[in-house]
């Protein structure tokens, strides 16, 4: 039974590109979370998805930031436009309802 | 104040010590509590659920009290190997739900 799979591992952008990373949930899992991680500081929450619903966006910022869970295939956190302040690792966790979350290795974002 | 919270730490402790950690949490509606463990550039990983009667996974204690709303992680005998964040998360009840991650413990151990 596969866990949480995240890819790209690592991704490297120049400023102004796009990056897109994907979150496949674990089997059985409609519920994914967001997360993102600077160095030596805490898991900042920033969206948490069902199938094609966003329950709760209120840690994404307000713009170049959007995701989205649909009927099909994976997870996706967009960012538009990078900046070097994007730079960070970014979890995807998934859970069933009222449960624990299963976090997956994280995508690992580097801005030139 | 904040949803849940912790001290950041760090605690450094020697090898063989007993270190308990406290979490408190603000919402009272607050249903389901765990503790994760985080080492250094990993994801974080369940460590242990806590029941309202206290639970034990060898080394480690997990409690709870509704009343003065915190929550404990206690762990015996340290061994390097703990050295890690350790992550308290709360998940309240009704609506979706909401779970919350504390901005986690770092404990050290030291040989």
């Amino acid at each position: 039974n596969a866990g949480v799979m995240q890819n790209p591992r690592h991704l490297v952008r120049r400023r102004g590109q796009e990056a897109r990373l994907r979150c496949s949930p674990m089997k059985g899992h409609s519920h994914v979370y967001w997360y993102r991680q600077l160095p030596e500081e805490g898991l900042k929450f920033m969206v948490y998805l069902q199938k094609e619903n966003i329950i709760d966006e209120s840690g994404m910022p307000k713009e170049r930031f959007s995701a989205e869970f649909p009927k099909e295939g994976p997870s996706i956190l967009r960012i538009q436009q990078v900046v070097r302040g994007d730079s960070a690792a970014y979890f995807c966790a998934s859970s069933p309802p009222a449960g624990e979350l299963f976090f997956g290795e994280g995508s690992r974002l580097t801005v030139l | 104040r904040k949803e849940v919270e912790q001290d950041p730490g760090p605690f450094n402790v020697p090898e063989g010590a007993t270190v308990a950690f406290n979490c408190t949490y603000s919402n009272s509606a607050s249903q389901s509590f765990f503790w994760y463990r985080q080492d250094c550039r990993k994801e974080p990983k369940l460590l242990m659920s806590v029941y309202s009667s206290g639970n034990e996974d060898g080394r480690f204690t997990a409690q709870l009290n509704r009343a003065s709303q915190y929550i404990s992680l206690l762990i015996r005998d340290s061994k390097l190997s703990d050295s890690a964040t350790y992550l308290c998360v709360v998940r309240v009840s009704g609506g979706y739900q909401k779970v919350t991650f504390g901005i986690g413990t770092k404990l050290q151990v030291i040989p």
